[in-house]
């Protein structure tokens, strides 16, 4: 079955720690998103992918990174994280096709991050 | 900028019928989607709808309203497994994103 796939689906870090969350889909979806949520509050858009071209939110910590060397991987940075840093990270995809069904999202089942 | 109001919190009783509302404002509005998520669990789609009128799947049902600014999603038949939070989110156009409300967290009870 077609797919987006996160690993790991817990991490614990150190504060400080640099650490890399992963996504891979095999949609072949030109989009590619990265949310973070926290409990009880709307996924947050970090950054997204249309093919290479990269797109930052305006309010994402230069703190978090992303890398997407190939249509179907795409990686999460955190350079630094802060305790205010845990919480669900959750990647998905979207075909980028015109017309609004284009825009429909498949997530993956989420990375929760710990910092202790 | 782009505003969703949902309301906070919905209880309802098992076999019964439940409308949850969404109401945005956005620029260039291009299709409101509606998303399931359990907790501790990934979005999944439920419904897209980009023109007036109403989208029925099975005991999902979706509404959208342009000129209001709004939609409601109608779950029939109510089953506990529908116990969720469910998202309303907006496409805008030229945009490759949608904007997520904070979503309605469902509590079905027998």
């Amino acid at each position: 079955d077609a797919m987006v796939i996160q690993n790991p689906r817990y991490q614990v870090t150190q504060f400080g720690k640099p650490v890399t969350l992963s996504c891979s889909q095999t949609l072949n979806h030109n989009v590619m998103y990265w949310y973070q949520q926290k409990s009880s509050q709307a996924p947050k858009l970090l950054f997204h992918y249309y093919d290479k071209d990269f797109n930052n939110e305006a309010d994402t910590p230069d703190n978090f990174q992303s890398r997407r060397p190939n249509t179907s991987f795409c990686f999460l940075d955190i350079r630094s994280p802060g305790l205010g840093d845990a919480a669900m990270y959750l990647c998905a995809t979207s075909s980028g096709t015109s017309g609004g069904e284009g825009y429909e999202q498949y997530f993956g089942p989420g990375t929760r991050l710990t910092v202790t | 900028g782009q505003n969703i109001d949902q309301p906070t919190e919905m209880t309802a009783t098992e076999g019964a019928i439940v409308q949850i509302n969404c109401t945005y404002q956005t620029s260039g509005f291009n299709g409101l989607f509606w998303y399931q998520q359990h907790a501790g669990e990934a979005p999944t789609f439920l419904s897209y709808n980009v023109l007036d009128g109403l989208e029925e799947k099975g005991r999902f049902s979706s509404f959208l309203s342009r000129s209001k600014g709004y939609s409601y999603l109608l779950l029939k038949e109510l089953q506990m497994k529908d116990s969720a939070s469910y998202l309303c989110a907006v496409g805008q156009t030229g945009a490759n994103n949608l904007f997520f409300g904070t979503g309605t967290r469902l509590t079905v009870i027998p």
